[in-house]
């Protein structure tokens, strides 16, 4: 079946350091979405990408850097400069207008822990 | 610009009752609205969406919603709350579109439904 896997499901990332998290579709939509929630705040978009090599920031984007080498592929690394990581962090996708007539499909998240 | 407020962050029902969870939405633009749900740990999952036509939409589970354009509302509504009913649940509405290549979503800060047995 067709999806979004995303990968660790838990990740404890050290002071300083940088860690990625995974998100892979199989799907084979073209936009392809990062989101971050913490409680009482929704999501809020870090990342998204309409195609492959070309991405834009959404609101929250300090701190955090992406690519997208492949079609299938949309890394997230979360940096050092990010100085409140400590969150769930949810890969989404859709085709490029599909988002708006048949919704988005999201991965199961990633929780991250500063440790 | 385009906003989207849920009233009630937390919202406790009865096994049986009537589950009604509220969401108004601020756009310059007719607006595409979705509900999705999200249990303990997992992703989002679309429950319903409103694009165009018919305002009364049905979705999974029991779920339905009504745009109400002259309230500026999408409250989702179920008749009868059954224990599996029990996550956090969050609308959402479009902006971007055509011009910008994408449609991203804005999303409510989201409303966590307690069933009570």
């Amino acid at each position: 079946d067709g999806g979004i896997t995303q990968s660790p499901k838990y990740l404890f990332r050290k002071e300083g350091q940088n860690v990625t998290l995974s998100c892979e579709q199989n799907l084979n939509h073209d936009a392809m979405y990062w989101y971050r929630q913490d409680p009482g705040q929704g999501l809020r978009l870090i990342y998204y990408s309409q195609i492959v090599n070309d991405f834009q920031k959404g609101d929250i984007a300090e701190g955090y850097s992406v690519s997208r080498e492949k079609k299938e592929s949309f890394p997230l690394t979360v940096t050092s400069a990010q100085k409140n990581p400590t969150a769930f962090y949810l890969c989404a996708s859709s085709t490029p207008t599909g988002g708006a007539v048949y919704g988005y499909t999201f991965g199961s998240g990633t929780r991250l822990t500063v440790v | 610009a385009q906003s989207v407020t849920q009233l009630g962050s937390h919202v406790s029902v009865s096994e049986g009752a009537l589950v009604l969870l509220r969401c108004n939405y601020s756009s310059s633009v007719p607006p595409y609205l979705f509900w999705y749900v999200q249990y303990p740990n997992q992703g989002l999952q679309l429950l319903l969406k409103y694009t165009t036509g018919a305002t009364l939409v049905k979705g999974i589970n029991g779920f339905e919603a009504e745009f109400k354009k002259s309230e500026t509302s999408f409250h989702l509504t179920k008749p009868s709350a059954h224990m599996s009913d029990a996550a956090e649940y969050f609308c959402a509405v479009t902006k971007g579109g055509f011009a910008s290549g994408t449609y991203k979503y804005i999303f409510g800060t989201g409303t966590r439904l307690k069933v009570l047995a």
